[in-house]
């Protein structure tokens, strides 16, 4: 089983349309997650990091599901703006060396279309 | 905002040459990292490095690597004879010691390719 798995994609959509991402890890002992956004030969940027209680930016919201190991980033109203590569990324265990080693996905290609 | 340098931003080297990536991280951070993204595939961790030494690497981090911050200020990537499986992005990035937050800041990467 891969370690951070996504969507394969890719996601062709109209502006104003919703759209949502999934993902699911394999290490239960993880301690953070995130979503980045990747523009095409250009470095991840930070999205929006994920907690259990669900976080919410603007037209962004994402879940997380401890149990499940499952995450999900849901977009509002797309812009031709949100066109790009969204990576699921989740950071090691607490404390020892492996903390601060982030763990990308394969990412999911979002194009969003007038 | 602060942020992570690197230079070259491409750089076109013959196999079997050895390459040296240079990062410079955001000056109060503490731990520093090396990825690389290979066309069309996943962004993978090479190694971090703290405190002066290297606290993980990964597989893919064998013996043709090697990091160093020389000065207290660069932060650099070598790579010994260079294959052409070598061709890939590298990104740098750093992180302030945990007390100050989580981030990651990555810089905008060194594109490699090997012919």
């Amino acid at each position: 089983r891969k370690e951070v798995e996504q969507d394969p994609g890719p996601f062709n959509v109209p502006e104003g349309a919703t759209v949502a991402f999934n993902c699911t890890y394999s290490n239960s002992a993880s301690q953070s997650f995130f979503w980045y956004r990747q523009d095409c030969r250009k470095e991840p940027k930070l999205l929006m990091s994920v907690y259990s209680s669900g976080n919410e930016d603007g037209r962004f919201t994402a879940q997380l599901n401890r149990a499940s190991q499952y995450i999900s980033l849901l977009i509002r109203d797309s812009k031709l703006s949100d066109s790009a590569t969204y990576l699921c990324v989740v950071k090691g265990n607490a404390g020892g060396t492996s903390y601060g080693k982030l763990t990308f996905g394969q990412g999911t290609i979002l194009t969003v279309h007038p | 905002e602060p942020e992570v340098t690197q230079t070259p931003s491409h750089q076109v080297t013959q196999m079997g040459q050895e390459v040296i990536l240079r990062c410079v991280p955001i000056s109060n951070h503490l731990y520093f990292y090396w990825y690389r993204q290979i066309l069309g595939q996943k962004v993978e961790f090479l190694v971090s490095f703290y405190n002066n030494e290297i606290s993980e690497k990964s597989e893919i981090f064998d013996d043709q690597f090697s990091v160093e911050r020389p000065d207290g200020s660069n932060f650099t990537l070598k790579i010994r004879s260079t294959k052409l499986e070598d061709s890939a992005m590298y990104f740098c990035a750093s992180r302030a010691y945990v007390s100050s937050g989580n981030t990651i800041y990555f810089g905008e990467g060194s594109w490699l390719t090997v012919v």
